[in-house]
């Protein structure tokens, strides 16, 4: 089946460290992006990156680094920089970036801080 | 200022009563309206994209309808397995920034 794979469901950070969020689809969508949800908050962009060794950064992507070497994989880094890292981070993928292009997501990795 | 407004925050109904929700929005330009299903603790599930004042997408007891200012999900004879928060996004016309403008979301609860 085609989707979008998350990994790790549950993720804890400890004060100093680095954690890295997996992100794998296998739809074949060009578009990826990385989301922080907090709760009655609308989703907040960190990254996207339209093609490979490509991304721009979204509205809060202070604390976090990705990397785009396939296109099937955009994996996000939680920094220590990031000082309020709790949060349900949700990956996505469209076909392009297009405006009549939809966005799916995966199943979300929920980090907490230790 | 680009904004997106869902309402209510919540809304309990009884199985089988009809009821909508609201997303209203201001920006600049509408590239597309997007609505979403989300469970808890899973990722959004895509429902329905709406593009021009007047158009109109139905899913079972589910119908989306779009105006200049809000569009509206209507939902019929609601179930129990109905229970969910449905988001809202919008997408601006802007040609090189491909961001959806998300709203907080309404947390439907439906009794049986």
């Amino acid at each position: 089946d085609g989707g979008i794979t998350q990994s790790p469901k549950y993720l804890f950070r400890k004060e100093g460290q680095n954690v890295t969020l997996s992100c794998e689809q296998n739809l074949n969508h060009d578009a990826m992006y990385w989301y922080r949800q907090d709760p009655g908050q609308g989703l907040r962009l960190i990254y996207y990156s339209q093609i490979v060794n490509d991304f721009q950064k979204g509205d809060i992507a202070e604390g976090y680094s990705v990397s785009r070497e396939k296109k099937e994989s955009f994996p996000l880094t939680v920094t220590s920089a990031q000082k309020n890292p709790t949060a349900f981070y949700l990956c996505a993928s469209s076909i392009g970036t297009s405006g009549k292009n939809s966005q799916y997501f995966g199943a979300g990795t929920r980090l907490s801080v230790l | 200022e680009d904004q997106v407004t869902q309402s209510p925050e919540a809304l309990r109904l009884q199985e089988g009563e009809s009821s909508s929700l609201n997303c209203s929005y201001t920006v600049s330009g509408l590239r597309g309206l997007f609505w979403y299903r989300q469970d808890p603790g899973k990722g959004p599930e895509f429902l329905f994209t709406l593009y021009s004042a007047g158009e109109e997408k139905e899913k079972e007891r589910l119908k989306a309808t779009l105006t200049k200012k809000e569009s509206f999900l209507h939902i019929t004879a609601p179930k129990p397995e109905d229970s969910a928060t449905y988001l809202c996004a919008v997408r601006r016309h802007m040609d090189s920034n491909y961001q959806l403008i998300w709203g907080a979301g309404t947390k439907l609860i439906i009794k049986p």
